[in-house]
């Protein structure tokens, strides 16, 4: 009874580096998402995917790059990590359609030094 | 544009003392309202939710109301546990595109004390 599993759950990346934060499901859920969680701010919408081979972008989605191969899974990459980029990152997955009853990840804390 | 306000936190309350968050929110339409929650350490979980005006959502001893009419939807619960003690967001679903994607508020921290 995973649900949804991100990694890593902490990184530390120096300017420039390029890293992907790894989201799986196993509940068979179309649609997916990735949010990014600042202090203060809530979460905003990076991007989103609602099934194998389809994604768009969400609110912030510059500096980032997605993909969705398969139903399970949903990478997010880094390809040139910047300081604002520091963040906490949560995929979600959804219920579904058009429920709103996601399914969150446990977060992975990234810090760009 | 959609958009979630929430009010400032943290909120710090004793146990068994009632508690109410509020959110309120500017949308086109009628979207669907909701709360979630974040225990400390985890990801956001589902804890009510309404889907058109005057519905009353209600989990664990929580309850909150679409009002159509003051565009809002606080969060309320009669008597709070130490246990409850977690940051609690407000989101819409955001009814633009053909995914039931959420915008969400900034959250309130709410503090619990025995």
């Amino acid at each position: 009874n995973a649900g949804v599993t991100q990694t890593p759950k902490f990184r530390i990346l120096k300017i420039g580096q390029s890293m992907t934060l790894q989201c799986t499901q196993d509940m068979n859920h179309n649609y997916m998402y990735w949010y990014r969680q600042d202090p203060g701010m809530g979460l905003k919408l990076i991007y989103y995917s609602v099934g194998a081979g389809i994604t768009d972008k969400g609110e912030v989605p510059n500096g980032y790059n997605v993909s969705r191969s398969t139903t399970e899974d949903f990478p997010l990459r880094l390809e040139l990590a910047a300081p604002s980029q520091t963040s906490v990152y949560f995929c979600a997955s959804e219920r579904g359609t058009n429920t709103g009853e996601l399914f969150f990840g446990e977060g992975s804390r990234l810090t760009v030094l | 544009g959609n958009s979630v306000t929430q009010m400032e936190g943290p909120v710090t309350l004793s146990e068994e003392a009632f508690l109410t968050i509020n959110c309120t929110y500017t949308a086109t339409g009628y979207p669907s309202l909701f709360w979630y929650v974040q225990y400390p350490g985890e990801g956001l979980q589902l804890l009510l939710k309404a889907t058109k005006a005057d519905d009353k959502g209600s989990n664990k001893g929580f309850e909150a109301t679409y009002r159509k009419e003051t565009t809002s939807f606080h969060l309320e619960k009669g008597s709070v546990q130490v246990s409850d003690s977690a940051v609690y967001f407000c989101a819409l679903s955001d009814l633009s595109g053909n995914t039931g994607k959420l915008i969400f508020g900034q959250g309130t921290t709410l503090q619990v004390k025995p």
